[in-house]
């Protein structure tokens, strides 16, 4: 079975700071699909980065970047120098490869930058 | 059109009453995917359709819950007889041929009195 798990439910920076967001997953599958989603007030999940499983570079995006490691099972958000906007739900979710199926998401982090 | 669509965005219904809602996908996604969420929570699956084809039902939480994608584009979700317990926000998802990633409607928000 597939399972995603983001142990911090809510988490509370000041401006500027940095922050990180934790994602652990299960699967006995050896190719699968790693995405991190944005959740505004709004409702939207807004799409933020997939990995594909052989794939262990970490990457940056302005001020996102993300950590893959496979020998922890673990796909970690870190945003640099917070802004209020990133205030936000934050889902990590999984996908296996090759298989018509569902994206298996966490139960989310609720991001709060305060000013 | 240019993203995920869903409509209505809020919906009230009282407990008894039967429910539609419509998801327009991505033109051109071939897959379209509906989920649960409820509040606080991650959204969970419901059920899966590649063009009109329903592959999976499986996460549709009883039998009052039907889906359906009759010319391959646009996704009705319909619930009978609503409960309480069906007050979740519903989202719609598609997926086109070339990546995994599921691009999200806003969701519908429905509240059962």
């Amino acid at each position: 079975a597939q399972k995603v798990t983001q142990a911090q439910t809510e988490i509370s920076v000041v401006e500027k700071e940095d922050v990180t967001l934790d994602c652990v997953y299960e699967t006995r599958d050896t190719t699968y699909y790693l995405f991190w989603y944005k959740q505004p007030p709004s409702g939207e999940l807004v799409f933020l980065i997939r990995r594909n499983s052989f794939d262990e570079q970490n990457e940056i995006s302005g001020r996102y970047s993300w950590n893959f490691q496979k020998s922890t099972s673990s796909f970690n958000f870190t945003i640099t120098a917070s802004q209020v906007v990133d205030s936000a739900v934050y889902f990590c979710a999984l996908d296996i490869m090759n298989r018509d199926d569902k994206i298996i998401f966490g139960k989310g982090t609720r991001l709060h930058i305060l000013p | 059109g240019a993203g995920v669509s869903q409509s209505p965005r809020y919906k009230v219904a009282k407990r008894g009453q039967d429910v539609a809602l419509r998801c327009d996908p991505i033109s051109g996604h071939v897959s379209l995917f509906w989920y649960q969420q409820a509040l606080g929570q991650g959204p969970e699956f419901l059920t899966y359709f590649q063009n009109e084809a329903q592959l999976d039902k499986s996460g549709l939480p009883s039998d009052r819950f039907f889906a359906e994608r009759p010319e391959g584009s646009v996704s009705t979700l319909k619930i009978q007889r609503t409960q309480q317990e069906d007050s979740a926000v519903y989202l719609c998802a598609s997926q086109s041929r070339s990546g995994p990633e599921a691009f999200f409607g806003q969701g519908t928000r429905l509240t059962v009195v």
